[in-house]
């Protein structure tokens, strides 16, 4: 059974750097053609897809986020970790990380709520 | 520019169907989109990847209620059978080298 789970602060300070932890199971991070996608979505809104990355290391990131974000992972943790540094209250989301199979998202964590206020 | 467009809200009866619309941008008319659901106050769940053709793969337990189809620009995913639980948030994803894009999401009300 695939599952993944987000960790990391509830709170944290404007200007702080978010660290994120996305551990996974039922799959490994070194399968081809799998990776991991971290998305994020403010409350009452839409979706927004923030980086993947992919077993053979291969990353990407939002164009508007991409000076602030970096994407790692831990093949023998099965964690994938994100970063994004100079936190706004308007980085105040629900952030998943999700399994992509081709690209395409087909697990899906549960989303941990992270604010962002002084 | 790589966009999805989808209508902000639907609406249709208990055990009617309803057909909810993807569409994609000028010039990314052959792309693939995925489906997801999302339930009030859960996470989103994979529903189905959708290509230009019409062919597509479900997620896993996905009931035959859902189903996708193509035609031209846009992505269509049909809920037959309405259930009170298909009332959810509905999104479509698609992507292109070294890029995800989700849409606003449909938001569907089951009456």
């Amino acid at each position: 059974q695939v599952t993944l789970k987000e960790s990391g602060p509830v709170l944290v300070k404007p200007t702080e750097t978010l660290t994120l932890t996305c551990t996974v199971s039922g799959f490994s991070l070194s399968n081809a053609r799998m990776g991991v996608s971290w998305i994020r979505q403010p409350p009452g809104k839409a979706l927004e897809w923030l980086a993947h990355i992919f077993s053979n290391d291969e990353k990407s990131y939002s164009t508007s986020l991409k000076s602030r974000l970096t994407i790692s992972k831990d093949t023998s943790k099965s964690h994938v970790v994100l970063t994004m540094t100079n936190i706004d209250p308007m980085d105040t989301a629900t952030y998943f990380c999700a399994r992509i199979v081709d690209i395409v998202a087909t697990n899906w964590g549960q989303g941990t709520l992270v604010t962002v206020s002084s | 520019q790589l966009v999805v467009t989808q209508s902000p809200s639907a609406s249709a009866s208990l055990g009617a169907s309803v057909k909810l619309t993807c569409t994609l941008s000028s010039g990314h008319s052959t792309y693939a989109i995925a489906w997801h659901q999302q339930q009030p106050e859960k996470g989103p769940r994979f529903l189905i990847k959708l290509n230009s053709d019409g062919s597509h793969s479900k997620g896993d337990g996905i009931p035959d209620r859902f189903s996708g189809s193509s035609s031209g620009a846009e992505r269509y995913l049909t809920i037959s059978s309405l259930q009170s639980e298909d009332e959810a948030d509905y999104y479509c994803q698609t992507w292109g080298t070294g890029i995800q894009v989700f849409g606003g999401g449909t938001k569907l009300t089951v009456l």
